[in-house]
């Protein structure tokens, strides 16, 4: 398994704010994803980071709103840009570890209250 | 399109088994995940399907279909600490996880 990290753990923000996420892997990892979970609802997939190259984002999202950085196998960021309350969430990010197809696990998550 | 089915809730007694349905259609298909989530927690990986079957691991069993698109977790001998959300996520092109709503299973003394 892969030992994952997330700070902050949890932050209230003003509207029309930002704020960036930090997610730390214990090993070096290929793939990151990040996720969000919105109040009472299930995951939804935000972008790919890779290593080296630009983040791949989903439908729905785009960089300018949740820029993302990737400088190392260990480590990504996520910014939450321009917040208003619904951005509101659960903020995760996910690993495969050793690039393991059969194994993905979440850091313990960024729980995010925008006023 | 993409879509992953599965019950909104279910209750059942301690002690007692209890399997938890998902059908799922996605562009690309690699395996299967389970996760169970607790209020408040991070998702926690149960089990990956490739193959068809099931795949057996202590209490929890996980069973695949590819061909039906279905899979089902297999719950036994119920614990309290096992109510929890569970969440049915195809993983598709590039290793992406699609999850379904979730499974909130409430188990009852």
């Amino acid at each position: 398994s892969a030992v994952i990290s997330q700070k902050p753990s949890r932050d209230i923000c003003q509207r029309g704010t930002s704020l960036t996420i930090q997610c730390q892997v214990d090993s070096q990892v290929t793939m990151m994803f990040w996720y969000r979970q919105q109040p009472g609802q299930s995951l939804t997939l935000i972008a790919t980071a890779n290593q080296g190259s630009e983040a791949t984002y989903e439908s729905g999202f785009v960089i300018d709103k949740f820029p993302i950085s990737r400088p190392n196998l260990t480590f990504s960021t996520l910014t939450v840009s321009n917040m208003s309350p619904e951005d509101s969430s659960i903020y995760l990010c996910s690993v495969h570890p050793s690039g393991r197809a059969d194994e993905q696990f979440f850091g313990p998550g960024t729980r995010l209250t925008v006023l | 399109g993409q879509n992953i089915d599965q019950p909104t809730e279910m209750t059942a007694t301690e002690g007692a088994i209890v399997q938890i349905n998902c059908t799922y259609q996605t562009s690309g298909f690699n395996g299967l995940f389970w996760y169970q989530q607790h209020a408040g927690e991070a998702p926690t990986f149960l089990s990956y399907n490739v193959l068809d079957g099931l795949e057996e691991k202590g209490r929890f069993s996980s069973f695949l279909s590819r061909s039906k698109g279905y899979s089902y977790l297999l719950l036994k001998e119920l614990q309290m600490k096992d109510s929890a959300s569970y969440l049915c996520a195809p993983s598709g092109g590039y290793n992406k996880l699609i999850f379904g709503a979730g499974t909130r299973l409430a188990v009852h003394p």
